[in-house]
């Protein structure tokens, strides 16, 4: 397994502001993963972050919204710009732990999330 | 395609009586599935994966799964349910994609445990 750690835990935020969220891991991993869930609602993949390359994004996330930075094996931000009411929501990230093969039957462990409000 | 149905949004349980939480899977291919459970104001918690071996999966917290292949099912059952077990519980399967797992989640299913 792996314990992961969410910096802020919740904020509150103005419209039109960027927050940056950090994801630190215990160990080393290659893969990152942030996701967002919106009140009420479950769990959107937001990007994969493999160290040393650009993030992956899902469909409807860009990178000027969303940009993203994955300086080494332990870390990871997620930025939130330009907000808007609509980003009110926890933003999770997550962590795959294996065998190393990348197989299906890794398990992603998730961190504890930032809960986000924009006014 | 892959898809997760949890065929329930809200489950409500006296203490001490069985729980079913019911998920339903579509996949190309053998999937791996998962059950997370998020507790209030708590990230995502494993609590078992089915991944090809044993079709009767336990996990943690007196909680288990089986898998039926030929209902494309993977519901999760425990025998007596405790206070404590009131949370929201995902239902997630599993395919690589893209070189990397790619992680689709059922809407989620609110169980709420009476004294």
């Amino acid at each position: 397994s792996a314990v992961i750690s969410q910096k802020p835990s919740r904020d509150i935020c103005q419209r039109g502001t960027s927050l940056t969220i950090q994801c630190q891991v215990d160990s080393q991993v290659t893969m990152m993963f942030w996701y967002r869930q919106q009140p009420g609602q479950s769990l959107t993949l937001i990007a994969t972050a493999n160290q040393g390359s650009e993030a992956t994004y899902e469909s409807g996330f860009v990178i000027d919204k969303f940009p993203i930075s994955r300086p080494n094996l332990t870390f990871s931000t997620l930025t939130v710009s330009n907000m808007s009411p609509e980003d009110s929501s926890i933003y999770l990230c997550s962590v795959e732990v294996g065998g190393g093969a990348r197989l299906s039957t890794d398990t992603q462990y998730f961190g504890p999330g930032t809960r986000l409000t924009v006014l | 395609a892959q898809s997760v149905t949890q065929l329930d949004s809200h489950v409500s349980v006296s203490e001490g009586t069985p729980v079913l939480l019911r998920c339903n899977y579509s996949s190309s291919y053998s999937p791996s599935l998962f059950w997370y459970v998020q507790h209030p104001n708590k990230g995502l918690q494993l609590l078992l994966k089915y991944t090809s071996a044993a079709t009767l999966v336990k996990g943690i917290n007196g909680f288990e799964a089986e898998f039926k292949k030929s209902e494309t099912s993977f519901h999760l059952t425990k025998p007596s349910a405790h206070m404590s077990d009131a949370a929201e519980y995902f239902c997630v399967v599993s395919f690589f994609s893209g070189g990397y797992n790619k992680l689709i989640f059922g809407a989620g299913t609110r169980l709420a445990v009476h004294p």
